[in-house]
């Protein structure tokens, strides 16, 4: 299997633009998270899913964010409108029921 | 989830064992101990869990104290590819899936 999958691995964008995170979590994990890591805050949940539903969204930071789940091959997280503060590294993790997570390698946000 | 307290810093000369401390004196019945560790610029790696027993997989060993107030990961020989930023998690099992949340972890140099 390759692993969780991301991309872009790096976005650099202006302010008030629209992002989008994809993620492919590896096949037959049933549980998919969003995480975000900053050097103020270090690694926060965001949300995450289990069979593409989404269960605890109480790391989301605000309205800008959502983040989907359509299947279980693909979830997106959104930031409408960026600002400079979402500036992070987005990881995206699945796992098999609650088995370890596998992380993948990350998206590099840089809002200007 | 247990709070978790670690040492900001370690160092480990080559080859020799690596041994981390964490402290998780409210940890309750049915968390697990969790082990990850972050390898620079990459996303968070699974090392290894536990409940009470001892536990060991090719990676390393985790020790926990008898009270589970603290456990101990111990990297046997480590390498300098060992150098990264080591977290130590509490986390809900049994039908509470609690989410995996990240202190500030210990950061280990393995000096050649």
């Amino acid at each position: 299997d390759a692993g969780v999958i991301q991309s872009p691995r790096h976005e650099v964008t202006e302010m008030g633009q629209e992002v989008t995170l994809r993620c492919k979590p590896i096949s037959g994990h049933d549980y998919l998270f969003w995480y975000r890591q900053t050097m103020m805050r270090g690694l926060e949940l965001l949300i995450y899913f289990n069979n593409n539903v989404p269960i605890d969204d109480s790391g989301m930071p605000e309205d800008r964010f959502s983040a989907k789940m359509p299947n279980a091959s693909f979830s997106t997280l959104k930031i409408q409108p960026s600002e400079p503060r979402d500036s992070a590294v987005y990881f995206c993790a699945s796992s098999f029921l609650r088995n370890e997570q596998f992380f993948g390698p990350g998206t590099r946000l840089t809002v200007l | 989830d247990a709070k978790t307290t670690q040492p900001p810093s370690m160092d480990c000369a080559e080859g020799r064992a690596a041994n981390l401390p964490c402290n998780h004196s409210t940890i309750s019945g049915n968390e697990y101990v969790y082990w990850y560790r972050q390898i620079h610029s990459q996303g968070p790696q699974y090392i290894i869990h536990g409940l009470k027993n001892n536990e060991t997989n090719e990676m390393a060993s985790l020790i926990i104290t008898e009270d589970r107030k603290s456990s101990t990961l111990i990297l046997p020989h480590a390498t300098l590819r060992d150098t990264a930023v080591y977290y130590c998690i509490g986390r809900a099992g049994g039908t509470s899936y609690g989410k995996l949340t990240f202190g500030q972890g210990t950061i280990l140099t393995v000096h050649p």
